[in-house]
């Protein structure tokens, strides 16, 4: 267990929809990553927070925004979802080098 | 950006047999990551590298970075079917925290 926790596990959306995503992270993390990962793939960096502020970002339209609370938590919208939106969606929680992954939210988009 | 190249794409072997896998960069290596990944579930950290010649053991499994050569790779020792799964390389981007990942290596265990 490493304390990362997301929500919610499973969701199904229509194309065109928007959607939130939420992830707690680990206590003493102020770093929170956002993660893409589809099918027969390896994660793709989404962006990261850092208290509060977005800190990189990947290559992923700005339909995909984020959000850090000061309690470190963080969410992540996708607006007008596409069906290449479905996929895992992996937070990360970090303070230095070492990251932690929570179990992830399954999006499908139909 | 980063490119990591893992092989095997996948492996099956037989319960008690020794394995490799192997994680190649297209760039220098700064701090290199190994997680495992069970189907459609989160990465359970394992290890991290950060130094030429680095080599971490954790139970059964042992990693080691050659900087050098760009590469690291994951040996487990006495497999078991509680090794299965999939094993992900990730390496450190320029935003601390940034990883880029490899594609994965699929690994069965069979009894």
């Amino acid at each position: 267990e490493t304390g990362v926790t997301q929500s919610p596990t499973h969701l199904i959306k229509t194309r065109g929809q928007q959607v939130t995503l939420r992830c707690s992270s680990q206590s003493g993390h102020n770093t929170v990553s956002w993660y893409q990962q589809a099918l027969g793939q390896g994660p793709q960096f989404i962006f990261q927070y850092y208290r509060e502020e977005e800190n990189g970002r990947g290559n992923f339209p700005p339909r995909f925004s984020g959000l850090q609370f000061p309690n470190y938590s963080s969410e992540l919208n996708v607006n007008a979802l596409e069906l290449d939106d479905s996929a895992l969606y992996l937070c990360a929680s970090s303070w230095g080098y070492e990251q932690y992954f929570g179990p992830g939210t399954r999006l499908t988009v139909t | 950006s980063q490119e990591l190249e893992q092989s095997p794409q996948s492996l099956i072997v037989q319960e008690g047999k020794n394995l490799t896998i192997n994680c190649t960069s297209s760039k220098t290596l700064y701090g290199l990551y190994w997680y495992k990944q069970k189907y459609g579930e989160g990465l359970i950290f394992l290890m991290m590298l950060q130094k030429g010649g680095e080599e971490k053991s954790h139970e059964k499994i042992t990693a080691k970075l050659d900087e050098k050569k760009q590469q690291s790779s994951l040996h487990i020792t006495a497999s078991q079917p509680s090794h299965a799964g999939i094993y992900l390389c990730g390496v450190r981007g320029s935003t601390l925290g940034r990883l880029y990942f490899g594609r994965g290596t699929q690994l069965t265990v069979w009894p």
